[in-house]
């Protein structure tokens, strides 16, 4: 079975400063997709970025940019220029080409200080 | 677009009872999937539905049941409650078909059994 793993529970970033945020999954299919959504406290998910295995390219959305390797099965965030109201919990979803369910790591409480 | 609502946003319940919850997707989205949210377990999948067929279930009790209507909406039950079950209960939609995995979140229901 697909895991996701995000190692860090915790970061913090000043603002206008560069964070990465790290995960790991764990999967034995060559196509799939990596998300990463944002969750505000008390506030609606949505989705930051998405990247589609079968792409060499990064994906990239603004100040959002992700870096993915897929032999090491790895799938970081990086948010440059941090701002404020990019204080959130980031969750790293996997889900299979094959629809099948999302699977989420156990999320990265982003912190931004003034 | 209109984007994912759910309905009602807060509700408590008393342990024994059973409560159901509703879902609208964006318009054209004809898969619905459930999550159960909580601090301990943190985004646990429920099931997904596909053209009012369950394609894919997760790992909950059968207490936990769902369905889904010709135009996509869908409803999710929990019969017996538990206090295990105060969770935040996502419902998230996605255009399933295109090539585009993306799953767009609701607001979510907040579910106190007390």
């Amino acid at each position: 079975a697909q895991t996701v793993t995000q190692s860090q529970p915790e970061m913090s970033v000043q603002e206008a400063e560069t964070v990465t945020l790290s995960c790991t999954y764990d999967t034995s299919e060559s196509d799939y997709y990596l998300f990463w959504y944002k969750q505000p406290p008390s506030r609606q998910m949505i989705l930051v970025i998405r990247q589609e295995a079968y792409k060499q390219q990064n994906a990239t959305e603004n100040r959002f940019s992700v870096n993915f390797q897929k032999a090491a099965k790895s799938f970081s965030l990086k948010i440059s220029d941090s701002q404020l109201g990019d204080a959130a919990m980031y969750f790293c979803a996997y889900r299979s080409a094959v629809p099948n369910d999302m699977r989420f790591g156990a999320g990265t409480r982003l912190t931004v200080k003034p | 677009k209109a984007g994912v609502t759910q309905t009602p946003r807060y509700l408590i319940k008393t342990r024994g009872q059973q409560v159901t919850l509703s879902c609208s997707p964006i318009s054209g989205h004809r898969s619905v999937s459930w999550y159960q949210q909580t601090p301990g377990q943190g985004l646990q999948f429920l099931f997904e539905y596909f053209s009012e067929t369950q394609r894919n279930k997760g790992n909950f009790p059968g207490r936990f049941s769902g369905r889904q209507f010709s135009n996509s909406r869908s409803e999710m039950n929990v019969s017996t409650l538990e206090l295990g079950d105060s969770a935040l209960y996502l419902c998230a939609s996605s255009l399933v078909g295109s090539g585009i995995y993306e799953q767009y979140f609701g607001p979510g229901t907040r579910l106190t059994v007390t």
